[in-house]
Protein backbone atom coordinates (compact mmCIF):
# COMPACT_ATOMS: atom_id res chain seq x y z
CA UNK A 1 0.00 0.00 0.00
CA UNK A 2 1.12 3.71 -0.20
CA UNK A 3 1.88 5.54 2.72
CA UNK A 4 3.23 9.18 3.39
CA UNK A 5 6.08 9.27 5.49
CA UNK A 6 7.67 12.18 7.22
CA UNK A 7 9.34 13.35 4.08
CA UNK A 8 9.21 10.99 1.67
CA UNK A 9 5.90 8.98 0.27
CA UNK A 10 6.46 5.28 0.27
CA UNK A 11 4.80 2.83 -2.20
CA UNK A 12 5.03 -1.09 -0.84
CA UNK A 13 4.53 -3.79 -3.45
CA UNK A 14 5.23 -7.68 -4.16
CA UNK A 15 7.41 -9.15 -6.64
CA UNK A 16 5.86 -9.23 -9.93
CA UNK A 17 3.03 -6.78 -9.38
CA UNK A 18 2.42 -3.85 -11.24
CA UNK A 19 3.19 -0.54 -9.56
CA UNK A 20 1.85 2.80 -10.32
CA UNK A 21 3.72 5.80 -9.19
CA UNK A 22 1.66 9.61 -9.56
CA UNK A 23 3.30 12.97 -9.58
CA UNK A 24 1.47 16.16 -9.90
CA UNK A 25 3.01 18.80 -11.77
CA UNK A 26 2.83 22.28 -10.86
CA UNK A 27 3.17 24.31 -14.27
CA UNK A 28 0.58 24.47 -16.52
CA UNK A 29 3.01 25.92 -18.93
CA UNK A 30 5.31 22.85 -18.84
CA UNK A 31 5.82 20.74 -22.20
CA UNK A 32 8.48 18.43 -20.96
CA UNK A 33 7.79 15.47 -18.37
CA UNK A 34 10.87 12.90 -17.30
CA UNK A 35 10.59 10.31 -14.69
CA UNK A 36 14.24 9.24 -13.01
CA UNK A 37 15.01 6.40 -10.77
CA UNK A 38 17.35 7.30 -7.77
CA UNK A 39 18.90 4.28 -5.97
CA UNK A 40 20.49 4.55 -2.57
CA UNK A 41 23.45 6.51 -3.01
CA UNK A 42 23.60 6.84 -6.78
CA UNK A 43 22.58 9.79 -8.69
CA UNK A 44 18.99 9.89 -10.91
CA UNK A 45 18.98 7.67 -13.65
CA UNK A 46 17.10 8.93 -16.57
CA UNK A 47 14.01 5.85 -17.25
CA UNK A 48 11.58 7.65 -19.62
CA UNK A 49 9.95 11.01 -20.75
CA UNK A 50 7.35 12.32 -22.52
CA UNK A 51 6.43 16.25 -24.41
CA UNK A 52 2.66 17.22 -24.30
CA UNK A 53 1.71 16.50 -27.23
CA UNK A 54 1.54 13.17 -25.59
CA UNK A 55 -0.62 11.43 -23.70
CA UNK A 56 1.05 8.18 -23.02
CA UNK A 57 4.38 6.69 -24.15
CA UNK A 58 5.68 2.97 -23.08
CA UNK A 59 9.11 1.57 -22.69
CA UNK A 60 10.53 -1.93 -21.14
CA UNK A 61 8.15 -2.44 -18.70
CA UNK A 62 7.46 0.90 -18.17
CA UNK A 63 5.18 3.47 -19.32
CA UNK A 64 4.31 6.75 -18.66
CA UNK A 65 0.92 8.88 -19.05
CA UNK A 66 0.13 12.33 -18.96
CA UNK A 67 -3.24 14.16 -18.21
CA UNK A 68 -2.54 17.64 -18.96
CA UNK A 69 -6.26 18.36 -17.38
CA UNK A 70 -5.41 17.49 -13.78
CA UNK A 71 -1.75 18.15 -14.34
CA UNK A 72 -0.85 14.81 -13.47
CA UNK A 73 1.87 12.25 -14.57
CA UNK A 74 2.00 8.62 -13.68
CA UNK A 75 4.86 6.03 -14.56
CA UNK A 76 3.53 2.22 -14.50
CA UNK A 77 5.86 -0.49 -13.55
CA UNK A 78 5.04 -3.46 -14.62
CA UNK A 79 6.15 -6.58 -13.01
CA UNK A 80 8.03 -4.73 -10.38
CA UNK A 81 11.45 -6.31 -9.23
CA UNK A 82 13.40 -6.03 -6.51
CA UNK A 83 15.89 -4.11 -8.38
CA UNK A 84 13.25 -1.80 -8.88
CA UNK A 85 13.68 -0.99 -5.55
CA UNK A 86 14.64 3.25 -5.43
CA UNK A 87 13.19 6.60 -5.23
CA UNK A 88 11.49 7.95 -8.30
CA UNK A 89 11.31 11.48 -8.96
CA UNK A 90 8.90 13.07 -11.82
CA UNK A 91 10.70 16.14 -13.39
CA UNK A 92 8.68 19.14 -15.84
CA UNK A 93 10.40 22.14 -17.61
CA UNK A 94 9.49 23.95 -20.91
CA UNK A 95 11.27 22.89 -24.03
CA UNK A 96 11.84 26.55 -24.53
CA UNK A 97 13.65 29.23 -23.86
CA UNK A 98 15.98 29.08 -20.58
CA UNK A 99 13.57 27.24 -18.47
CA UNK A 100 15.32 24.69 -15.86
CA UNK A 101 14.13 20.97 -14.65
CA UNK A 102 11.87 21.44 -11.35
CA UNK A 103 11.57 17.97 -9.60
CA UNK A 104 8.78 16.60 -7.60
CA UNK A 105 9.11 15.12 -4.09
CA UNK A 106 9.89 11.77 -5.15
CA UNK A 107 8.63 8.34 -3.81
CA UNK A 108 10.24 5.68 -2.63
CA UNK A 109 9.06 2.36 -3.97
CA UNK A 110 9.76 -0.80 -1.84
CA UNK A 111 9.47 -4.18 -3.96
CA UNK A 112 9.67 -6.84 -1.35
CA UNK A 113 10.38 -10.84 -2.59
CA UNK B 1 27.23 6.03 -24.27
CA UNK B 2 25.35 7.76 -21.14
CA UNK B 3 28.49 8.09 -18.87
CA UNK B 4 28.55 11.25 -16.53
CA UNK B 5 31.58 10.65 -14.22
CA UNK B 6 32.33 12.44 -10.92
CA UNK B 7 35.28 12.95 -8.39
CA UNK B 8 36.00 12.08 -5.55
CA UNK B 9 32.73 9.85 -4.37
CA UNK B 10 33.32 10.58 -1.13
CA UNK B 11 34.87 13.68 0.33
CA UNK B 12 35.60 15.18 4.19
CA UNK B 13 36.38 18.48 5.11
CA UNK B 14 36.68 20.60 7.44
CA UNK B 15 35.30 24.31 7.12
CA UNK B 16 38.62 25.97 6.23
CA UNK B 17 39.30 23.69 4.34
CA UNK B 18 39.60 24.21 0.35
CA UNK B 19 38.70 21.48 -2.16
CA UNK B 20 37.39 20.74 -5.67
CA UNK B 21 34.58 18.66 -6.89
CA UNK B 22 34.93 17.60 -10.40
CA UNK B 23 32.50 16.57 -13.41
CA UNK B 24 33.37 15.17 -16.73
CA UNK B 25 30.92 13.81 -19.54
CA UNK B 26 32.46 12.75 -23.04
CA UNK B 27 28.91 13.12 -24.81
CA UNK B 28 29.38 16.33 -26.74
CA UNK B 29 26.71 18.22 -24.03
CA UNK B 30 27.15 21.92 -24.61
CA UNK B 31 25.20 21.95 -21.02
CA UNK B 32 26.39 21.42 -17.70
CA UNK B 33 24.75 21.42 -14.28
CA UNK B 34 25.72 21.88 -10.11
CA UNK B 35 22.70 20.33 -8.09
CA UNK B 36 22.52 19.84 -4.18
CA UNK B 37 20.62 17.37 -2.92
CA UNK B 38 20.33 16.71 0.66
CA UNK B 39 18.39 13.08 2.19
CA UNK B 40 15.24 12.36 1.20
CA UNK B 41 14.14 15.40 -1.09
CA UNK B 42 15.00 15.90 -4.82
CA UNK B 43 17.65 17.57 -6.05
CA UNK B 44 18.51 21.46 -5.96
CA UNK B 45 19.52 23.33 -8.86
CA UNK B 46 22.94 25.49 -7.85
CA UNK B 47 24.25 26.59 -11.32
CA UNK B 48 23.64 25.99 -15.63
CA UNK B 49 26.64 26.12 -17.83
CA UNK B 50 25.87 26.57 -21.26
CA UNK B 51 28.79 26.69 -23.58
CA UNK B 52 31.31 27.12 -21.31
CA UNK B 53 29.18 30.16 -19.52
CA UNK B 54 27.74 30.46 -16.42
CA UNK B 55 23.93 30.95 -17.69
CA UNK B 56 21.84 30.25 -14.17
CA UNK B 57 23.32 30.79 -10.86
CA UNK B 58 20.32 29.99 -8.17
CA UNK B 59 21.60 32.40 -6.01
CA UNK B 60 24.37 29.94 -4.02
CA UNK B 61 26.73 31.58 -1.39
CA UNK B 62 29.67 32.78 -2.84
CA UNK B 63 31.43 29.79 -0.91
CA UNK B 64 30.39 27.26 -3.86
CA UNK B 65 32.33 28.43 -6.95
CA UNK B 66 32.01 26.75 -10.55
CA UNK B 67 33.99 26.41 -13.33
CA UNK B 68 34.23 24.62 -16.86
CA UNK B 69 37.49 24.34 -18.16
CA UNK B 70 36.14 23.39 -21.06
CA UNK B 71 33.10 21.89 -22.93
CA UNK B 72 33.67 18.21 -20.65
CA UNK B 73 34.72 19.28 -17.36
CA UNK B 74 32.99 21.22 -14.61
CA UNK B 75 34.46 22.09 -11.66
CA UNK B 76 32.74 22.85 -8.49
CA UNK B 77 35.24 25.00 -5.84
CA UNK B 78 34.55 24.44 -1.88
CA UNK B 79 35.75 27.43 0.30
CA UNK B 80 34.62 27.76 4.10
CA UNK B 81 31.60 25.64 3.98
CA UNK B 82 29.53 24.73 7.35
CA UNK B 83 27.87 21.91 8.38
CA UNK B 84 25.29 22.61 6.52
CA UNK B 85 26.25 22.47 3.32
CA UNK B 86 26.84 18.47 3.64
CA UNK B 87 24.96 17.03 1.09
CA UNK B 88 25.36 14.83 -2.30
CA UNK B 89 26.31 17.04 -5.24
CA UNK B 90 25.63 16.20 -8.26
CA UNK B 91 26.76 16.91 -11.62
CA UNK B 92 24.39 16.41 -15.22
CA UNK B 93 24.81 17.43 -18.76
CA UNK B 94 22.40 17.91 -21.91
CA UNK B 95 22.86 17.96 -25.10
CA UNK B 96 22.30 22.26 -24.84
CA UNK B 97 20.39 24.09 -22.63
CA UNK B 98 17.23 23.90 -24.89
CA UNK B 99 17.42 20.36 -25.11
CA UNK B 100 15.99 19.19 -21.30
CA UNK B 101 16.97 15.72 -20.92
CA UNK B 102 19.26 15.59 -18.40
CA UNK B 103 21.46 12.91 -17.64
CA UNK B 104 23.14 12.90 -13.86
CA UNK B 105 26.44 11.68 -12.50
CA UNK B 106 27.44 9.41 -9.77
CA UNK B 107 27.36 12.20 -6.88
CA UNK B 108 30.23 13.30 -4.41
CA UNK B 109 29.22 12.77 -0.75
CA UNK B 110 30.37 15.98 0.83
CA UNK B 111 30.59 15.88 4.60
CA UNK B 112 31.76 18.85 6.46
CA UNK B 113 32.68 18.68 10.13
Amino acid sequence: GESVGLHLPTLSVQEGDNSIINCAYSNSASDYFIWYKQESGKGPQFIIDIRSNMDKRQGQRVTVLLNKTVKHLSLQIAATQPGDSAVYFCAETMNSGYSTLTFGKGTMLLVSP
Amino acid sequence: DTEVTQTPKHLVMGMTNKKSLKCEQHMGHRAMYWYKQKAKKPPELMFVYSYEKLSINESVPSRFSPECPNSSLLNLHLHALQPEDSALYLCASSQDRHTDTQYFGPGTRLTVL
